[in-house]
């Protein structure tokens, strides 16, 4: 039993290039969520996805897109990296609402230059 | 704009010293309250919550918090602190019927031996 897995863990990106984040959880969640974690800042929502065939937009949205590919993925992509979207992205996992415990892979490191 | 506030970002003590670091947030209706915990090299985890009834919770490894609505706080205590309690520590606050998590930025916890 795997939890939450996130690939990459590193990634380095120049300003512009396209990336992927990939996240799969195998505890049967219908809820998955993509933060990102800056210095001295708590974690923020990029995007949820409250089951599968649904994904909405959280408190920061702007850059990214997500695809929810089936009950157990939920990808995030960057069409075009940015300086600004340099951060730790965490993808975690719940039974439903927020209500519920969250389970969190062990995050992605990633630098745009 | 509804905000977590965690009033120290570091916190250093001594083993079997007590511990209580605090939480208030910023939304007039009802919530759901958490920690989470991060040891070091380990994935973010619950620590405890509250949703309803008792205001005192307590969670896993002697944690406790006690959720005061007149002050909009969920301060987290701990009589007897280990080495092994060194993590980061984080408060989070859902608006119940939200699927928004709003968090606190972290207070890193450093226990001498």
């Amino acid at each position: 039993n795997a939890g939450v897995t996130q690939t990459p863990k590193f990634q380095v990106l120049k300003t512009g290039q396209s990336m992927t984040l990939q996240c799969a959880q195998d505890m049967n969640h219908n809820s998955m969520y993509w933060y990102r974690q800056d210095p001295g800042m708590g974690l923020r929502l990029i995007y949820y996805s409250a089951s599968e065939g649904t994904t909405d937009k959280g408190e920061v949205p702007n850059g990214y897109n997500v695809s929810r590919l089936n009950k157990r993925e939920f990808s995030l992509r960057l069409e075009s990296a940015a300086p600004s979207q340099t951060s730790v992205y965490f993808c975690a996992s719940s039974g439903g609402t927020p209500a519920q415990a969250q389970y969190f892979g062990p995050g992605t490191r990633l630098t745009v230059l | 704009a509804q905000s977590v506030s965690q009033h120290n970002h570091h916190v250093i003590l001594s083993e079997a010293a007590s511990l209580e670091l605090g939480c208030n947030y910023s939304y007039g209706g009802t919530v759901n309250l958490f920690w989470y915990v991060q040891y070091p090299g380990q994935h973010l985890q619950l620590l405890l919550k509250y949703f309803s009834g008792d205001p005192l919770v307590k969670g896993i490894k002697g944690f406790e918090a006690e959720f005061i609505k007149s002050k909009f706080s969920f301060n987290l205590r701990k009589p007897s602190v280990q080495w092994s309690d060194t993590a980061e520590y984080f408060c989070a606050v859902n608006p119940v019927n939200n699927y928004q998590l709003i968090w606190g930025a972290g207070t890193k916890l450093i226990i001498k031996p």
